[in-house]
């Protein structure tokens, strides 16, 4: 299996503030990685696929760049709404995986 | 727009069968893949397996002893079975679809727990 990783587990900044948040794979995974948020109690929600392209109706403020193992999601100027868990997944084999997530709270 | 909605028991005992059924609106099944996704209280995501419109599965290593998937065509549904439960299965059970391999659309997901 592939395995993700990512970091920080979690992170606190202030609405306006620039994150990056950081993915990787066990091995190479081409630009086969997805971003997902998820806020409590609710679904998952795709962001980005194919490691940067912008879901339809996803905010401008979200961008991800990456491929093989290291892969970035950034959320320019943080929105009140953005504060969620963040969730890296590769789908280049089976079995999909998803990273651990990392949670961004208020500071 | 695409709606997937989640069914079955909250409540299943240990050793028994977990049975869930994933309902479709607004688009059809076919032509996409449809995976079952789960989530225990607190912890992250677990992709179980997904199942073709056509019939055609693959499922995770990890579970793949105890899961079987199904497609109904003509209900527009997919459905999910887990045998041999124990309290480790306790989780939030997402259906979701794939398309050009990400999952796009989630059902809203299902608690179910495994208890006595």
């Amino acid at each position: 299996d592939i395995q993700m990783t990512q970091s920080p587990s979690s992170l606190s900044a202030s609405v306006g503030d620039s994150v990056t948040l950081t993915c990787r794979a066990s091995q190479g995974i081409s630009i086969y990685l997805n971003w997902y948020q998820q806020k409590p109690a609710k679904a998952p929600k795709l962001l980005i696929y194919a490691a940067s392209t912008l879901q339809s109706g996803v905010p401008s403020r979200f961008s991800g760049s990456g491929s093989g193992t290291y892969f970035t999601l950034t959320i320019s100027s943080l929105q009140p709404e953005d504060f969620a868990t963040y969730y890296c997944q590769q789908s280049y084999n089976p079995p999909f995986t998803f990273g651990p997530g990392t949670k961004v709270d208020i500071k | 727009q695409v709606q997937l909605q989640e069914s079955g028991p909250g409540l299943v005992k240990p050793s028994e069968t977990l049975s869930l059924t994933c309902t479709v609106s607004g688009d059809s099944i076919s032509g996409y893949y449809w995976s079952w996704i789960r989530q225990p209280p607190g912890k992250g995501l677990e992709w179980i397996g997904y199942i073709y419109y056509g019939g055609s599965t693959n499922y995770n290593p990890s579970l793949k002893s105890r899961v079987t998937m199904s497609v109904d065509t003509s209900k527009d549904q997919f459905s999910l079975r887990l045998s041999s439960v124990t309290g480790a299965d306790t989780a939030v059970y997402y259906c979701a679809r794939e398309s050009s391999s990400q999952f796009d659309y989630w059902g809203q997901g299902t608690l179910v727990t495994v208890s006595s």
